[in-house]
């Protein structure tokens, strides 16, 4: 078990840009999740994934984002047509089970900044 | 809906004085609520969690939280800080029914003085 692995830790990119950031959870936890966390404000929940399912998606995750999970591994999460705004830090976490009680595992976290 | 409340953002200490860290939620239905602890370019880490069992929850690095339903709290405790429980603190709801969401607060600060 090597915890949750988040690439790139990084990303510098210029507004209108294409980002794709990639999230690779504990081996056998069925559930990842993303958040987005800006300086100063606790994570904000964007999407979550059971297996290969995405059950949940948070009204903050605009047209422009999108997450797949495609063979209920690794996930990727793709900001299309960059804004300054979207500059933050995106959490990845995983959990096993299917109840909400159980401890979710976070990455280190992608830091985007949008020039 | 949910919502978490964090009543400080900052707290300040003295080493070896007890720590409290205000929480109040709000939740249609019966929540698990955490407290995660993120320190300085590390990864945020589970601190305890409260799933309706026992109302007194103890975690990890001498930390306890009390869920308090008639007073939708849930605060964090600590006896004795140390130096190196400076970091920030989020407390978390989450609930299962139907959708799922977790909902972080806004974070509140710890700084101990030595």
């Amino acid at each position: 078990d090597t915890g949750v692995s988040q690439d790139p830790r990084h990303k510098i990119t210029k507004r209108g840009q294409n980002v794709t950031f990639r999230c690779d959870p504990i081996s056998e936890h069925n559930r990842l999740y993303w958040y987005r966390q800006t300086l100063g404000q606790g994570p904000e929940f964007l999407t979550y994934f059971q297996n290969e399912a995405q059950l949940e998606k948070s009204r903050l995750l605009s047209d422009r984002f999108s997450a797949e999970r495609p063979k209920g591994s690794f996930s990727t999460l793709e900001i299309q047509r960059t804004e300054q705004g979207d500059s933050a830090m995106y959490l990845c976490a995983s959990s096993s089970g299917t109840g909400p009680y159980n401890e979710q595992f976070f990455g280190p976290g992608t830091r985007l900044t949008v020039l | 809906a949910q919502s978490v409340t964090q009543l400080d953002s900052h707290v300040s200490v003295s080493e070896g004085t007890p720590v409290l860290l205000r929480c109040n939620y709000s939740s249609s239905y019966s929540p698990s609520l955490f407290w995660y602890v993120q320190h300085p370019n590390k990864g945020l880490q589970l601190l305890l969690k409260y799933t309706s069992a026992a109302t007194l929850v103890k975690g990890i690095n001498g930390f306890e939280a009390e869920f308090k339903k008639s007073e939708t709290s849930f605060h964090l405790t600590k006896p004795s800080a140390h130096m190196s429980d400076a970091a920030e603190y989020f407390c978390v709801v989450s609930e299962g029914t139907g959708g799922f969401k977790t909902i972080f607060g806004a974070g509140t600060r710890l700084f101990v003085k030595a």
